[in-house]
């Protein structure tokens, strides 16, 4: 595809309940990046897929959260007992090469709501 | 820690008139530097980048860079309503990409 896709764009969920997200990276680029942004507030990184190398998990902020990837393709954003906290855009970015000086194309995004 | 900081805003100014965005950040490593524009409800879209310092210049945009001094601000001239929007200061400080911290943005509002 042309850009960074994300599905759903839109998520309503019940407290508990698990979620998944998914990522679509442009194709080629072998870095992908999940980031949360609450209301009013700036990104909050998540975790850095590049190429086969293990993901850089720093930014998950519980073991509710995690992530996969498919090679250099899809990724899931999987949040297990949602908490209402946890309602967000989760937006989805992929770079290049996922060198510093790399330019990060972010998806639209998904907005999770926890009710 | 490393952080970036932005003045959240909002910054109003006239339309026509220059509007500037300051961005400071903690890590003195850091190598890149980008400006990312986000509009209510949007993705942020990269504005430009800028790795050296001084200025640089790509139509009414110029990101100005100061490593000693470790702030990276971003210049709009001529201001159009159509720039009123968030805009978020990005910060690299090595060369892998998940060293990319983002500062809390500065919502900027353009007045016609």
């Amino acid at each position: 595809g042309a850009g960074v896709s994300q599905s759903p764009s839109n998520k309503v969920t019940e407290k508990g309940k698990d979620v998944e997200l998914r990522c679509d990276p442009i194709s080629g680029h072998t870095a992908l990046y999940w980031y949360r942004q609450r209301l009013g507030q700036g990104l909050e990184f998540l975790i850095y897929f590049q190429g086969n190398s293990a993901p850089d998990k720093s930014g998950l902020p519980s073991d509710r959260f995690s992530a996969e990837r498919t090679g250099e393709s899809v990724s899931t954003l999987t949040i297990q007992r949602t908490q209402q906290e946890d309602s967000a855009v989760y937006l989805c970015a992929s770079s290049l090469e996922g060198s510093g000086s790399d330019t990060q194309y972010f998806g639209p995004g998904t907005r999770l709501t926890v009710l | 820690q490393k952080e970036v900081e932005q003045n959240s805003g909002p910054l109003s100014v006239p339309e026509g008139a220059i509007a500037s965005l300051n961005c400071t950040y903690s890590d003195r490593g850091s190598q890149s530097f980008f400006w990312y524009r986000q509009y209510s409800g949007k993705s942020p879209e990269l504005i430009m980048f800028i790795y050296s310092n001084g200025d640089k210049e790509d139509g009414r945009f110029t990101a100005q860079l100061n490593k000693a001094s470790q702030y990276v601000s971003l210049l709009i001239r001529d201001s159009q309503p159509s720039d009123s929007a968030t805009y978020l200061c990005a910060v690299n400080g090595g060369n892998y990409g998940q060293n990319f911290v983002f500062g809390p943005g500065t919502r900027l509002s353009v007045l016609p």
